[in-house]
């Protein structure tokens, strides 16, 4: 099983402040990187998938940057606010003969947003 | 509205009873997965199918199993449960290349 890799596993900030989490991936046969927003008691929503490298994705105050060559992709929240509060995951498709559906998450980034 | 069901939300049974999860999307997407999401673990892919007739396993695939007979439905068949299978499962679909839309979830806990 190839590994996605998100660091850091937790983040406690206090509301205004900016904060930024990595997302490591294989490099090789990339095709494409989601990111999600899980916040607790739901499921899953979509932020962004990017496929090509240097992408970068903007929605509201949150944005992703994409390295495709070296295999990592930063999301960055600027002037958090409690809302912000959830887990972030990152997936990658890594298919690179194209898109089979077939994603694997990494564990997640935990941002609590204290106000 | 654009929805993935899941249907049952919550499920507690015990081991060796058969059971389905199914899961419906009313969006024409032609990929679906279910995923399973235990604490320290992440979401791990079960099965994903890139259409009717067409699936794969994922990276759990054990003690599981999946059709897709039509394009909206994608249910998960555990034939034999076990107490390691409970979890909280998600089932999702996209369009090729696009973003997963999940369900809202169904826990099963199996005695």
């Amino acid at each position: 099983i190839l590994n996605v890799e998100q660091s850091p596993q937790s983040l406690h900030v206090q509301e205004g402040d900016s904060t930024n989490f990595t997302c490591s991936f294989p490099s090789s046969n990339f095709y494409a990187l989601h990111w999600y927003r899980w916040e607790t008691a739901k499921s899953p929503e979509a932020l962004f998938v990017m496929t090509l490298n240097g992408d970068e994705k903007k929605k509201g105050r949150i944005s992703a940057t994409l390295n495709t060559k070296e295999g990592y992709s930063y999301l960055y929240i600027k002037g958090s606010q409690p809302e912000d509060s959830a887990t972030y995951l990152c997936a990658s498709d890594i298919h690179g003969s194209g898109n089979t559906g077939k994603l694997i998450f990494g564990q997640g980034t935990t941002l609590q947003v204290k106000p | 509205e654009a929805q993935v069901t899941q249907n049952p939300r919550y499920l507690i049974t015990v081991t060796g009873k058969k059971l389905t999860v199914t899961c419906s999307q009313n969006m024409n997407h032609e990929y679906m997965s279910w995923y399973r999401q235990d604490p320290g673990l992440g979401l791990r892919q079960i099965y994903y199918s890139m259409n009717v007739e067409v699936t794969d396993k994922g990276d759990v695939p054990e003690g599981y199993k999946v059709s897709r007979k039509e394009k909206r439905n994608f249910p998960l068949i555990l034939e034999s449960p076990s107490p390691n299978q409970t979890s909280l499962y998600f089932c999702a679909s996209s369009r090729s290349g696009g973003p997963q839309h999940f369900g809202d979830g169904t826990r099963l806990s199996i005695l």
